[in-house]
């Protein structure tokens, strides 16, 4: 079974500073996984997607997220944070189920940047 | 229109009572989501429609949660008698269709959720 774990429930970073989340996945077969983010009042919105193709993932925004099967990793990274990128992020797992893909989320980890 | 709406964006009921929520995915989406959020977690899958009937269900917490979805537009998500737990943040998505098929690979597109309070 599809499974995600953010390993930090709060991160942390001062503006200007890298960020990294977290996030571990357990699969099958080789997963789709992606990256959402939820600002406050808003909806979700996709930062970026991995589907086997290369294993380092850019995204919007500047985020990139990099699979390492061996470690089954896909943590979210990004070189130097904006204040308007304080969010909650979802790391995703997608499996196709009866026919459907099937997003399977994390808990989430919720990014505070500090000027 | 140019995203998924879902209306209203906030609801304050009492125990015990019927409510309904709304969600209009983008026009030519077939495939429809259903997920609650409850404060301080991620997204729990409720049910999926393609068209309008739904496959999938299996999400649905009680007997007391319904949906139903006319042709490949809207869809009502009905909780009967609330509860203090059902209070949360409901969110709807839609999806394009490959044809011949499903790909892992669409995209669930977001509205901005409907926060349910239950006193």
């Amino acid at each position: 079974a599809q499974s995600v774990t953010q390993l930090d429930s709060h991160v942390s970073v001062s503006e200007g500073t890298p960020v990294l989340l977290r996030c571990n996945y357990s699969s099958s077969y080789s997963p789709s996984l992606f990256w959402y983010v939820q600002h406050p009042n808003k909806g979700l919105q996709l930062l970026l997607k991995y589907t086997s193709a290369a294993t380092l993932v850019k995204g919007i925004n500047g985020f990139e997220a990099e699979f390492k099967k061996s470690e089954t990793s896909f943590h979210l990274t990004k070189p130097s944070a904006h204040m308007s990128d304080a969010a909650e992020y979802f790391c995703v797992v997608s499996r196709v189920s009866g026919g459907y893909n099937k997003l399977i989320f994390g808990a989430g980890t919720r990014l505070a940047v500090h000027p | 229109g140019a995203g998924v709406s879902q209306s209203p964006s906030n609801k304050v009921t009492e125990k015990g009572k019927d409510v309904e929520l709304r969600c209009d995915p983008i026009s030519g989406h077939t495939a429809l989501y259903w997920y609650r959020q409850r404060l301080g977690q991620g997204l729990e899958f409720l049910i999926y429609f393609q068209g309008n009937s739904a496959p999938d269900k299996s999400g649905l917490p009680s007997d007391r949660f319904s949906a139903e979805r006319t042709g490949e537009s809207v869809s009502t998500l009905t909780i009967q008698r609330t509860q203090q737990e059902d209070s949360a943040v409901y969110l709807c998505a839609s999806s394009f269709t490959t044809s011949g098929g499903f790909s892992s690979y669409n995209e669930q597109f977001f509205g901005p959720g409907t926060r349910l309070t239950v006193l």
